[in-house]
């Protein structure tokens, strides 16, 4: 089942804008990270915020972590048409203590449209 | 290869068929993972590799599902006799799955197999 939710479910700006995407979670997390997918394709891994993090930033990317309201936010700042895409949140929920890969559980997404 | 690839893109199977799709992930990755995701959602969990050895089925909907990964490095995804319910998108992820407390697992995705079972 999905971990959480994220919101809005579509969003919607002109080229040049803010978009500000939000992601709530369930359990404890190990850290939480960011995903994009265009259409038809795979993800691509955006950025990573651990638990003990509270903020992160990446060139036009910048993540919140809240993990007392289990919520991340994910900024992009003067956004283009090529950021046209599904995010998606991930949560990993492995512990650290015992080294080895887990699976990550995904939010539901957010459809972002940027027009030009 | 540079990245996961995944084959085939595309597979249309009649219901009752039996399907394999294959993952060939990034070269001397230690972990592989297999997602479902359905149409206007996000990937969930089906099972998870380390090498050779299957740690994790957890997410497998049912026993029609099988997982492989026989030398630690490709693996297949076989569904026996596809429902209609079994359509959509198989994604196969690989991570290094380095040891220790500065593991991120991050993971690199395939671009998937879309299936649609009539």
């Amino acid at each position: 089942s999905q971990q959480g939710e994220e919101d809005p479910q579509a969003l919607s700006i002109q080229e040049g804008e803010n978009a500000t995407m939000n992601c709530s979670y369930k359990t404890s997390i190990n850290n939480l990270q960011w995903y994009r997918q265009n259409s038809g394709r795979g993800l691509v891994h955006l950025i990573l915020i651990r638990s003990n993090e509270r903020e992160k930033h990446s060139g036009r990317l910048r993540v919140t972590l809240d993990t007392s309201k289990k919520s991340s936010s994910l900024l992009i700042t003067a956004s283009r048409a090529a950021d046209t895409a599904s995010y998606f949140c991930a949560t990993d929920a492995s512990r650290v203590s015992s080294g080895s890969a887990r699976q990550l559980t995904f939010g539901s997404g957010t459809q972002l449209t940027v027009l030009p | 290869g540079a990245g996961v690839s995944q084959s085939p893109r595309y597979k249309v199977a009649k219901r009752g068929q039996d399907v394999a799709l294959r993952c060939d992930p990034i070269s001397g990755h230690v972990s592989l993972f297999w997602y479902q995701q359905a149409l206007g959602q996000g990937p969930e969990f089906l099972t998870y590799f380390q090498n050779e050895a299957q740690l994790d089925k957890s997410g497998l909907p049912s026993d029609r599902f099988f997982a492989e990964r026989p030398e630690g490095s490709v693996s297949t995804l076989k569904i026996q006799r596809t429902q209609q319910e079994d359509s959509a998108v198989y994604l196969c992820a690989s991570s290094s799955g380095l040891a220790g407390a500065s593991a991120k697992n991050i993971q690199y995705f395939g671009a998937g197999t879309r299936l649609s079972v009539l």
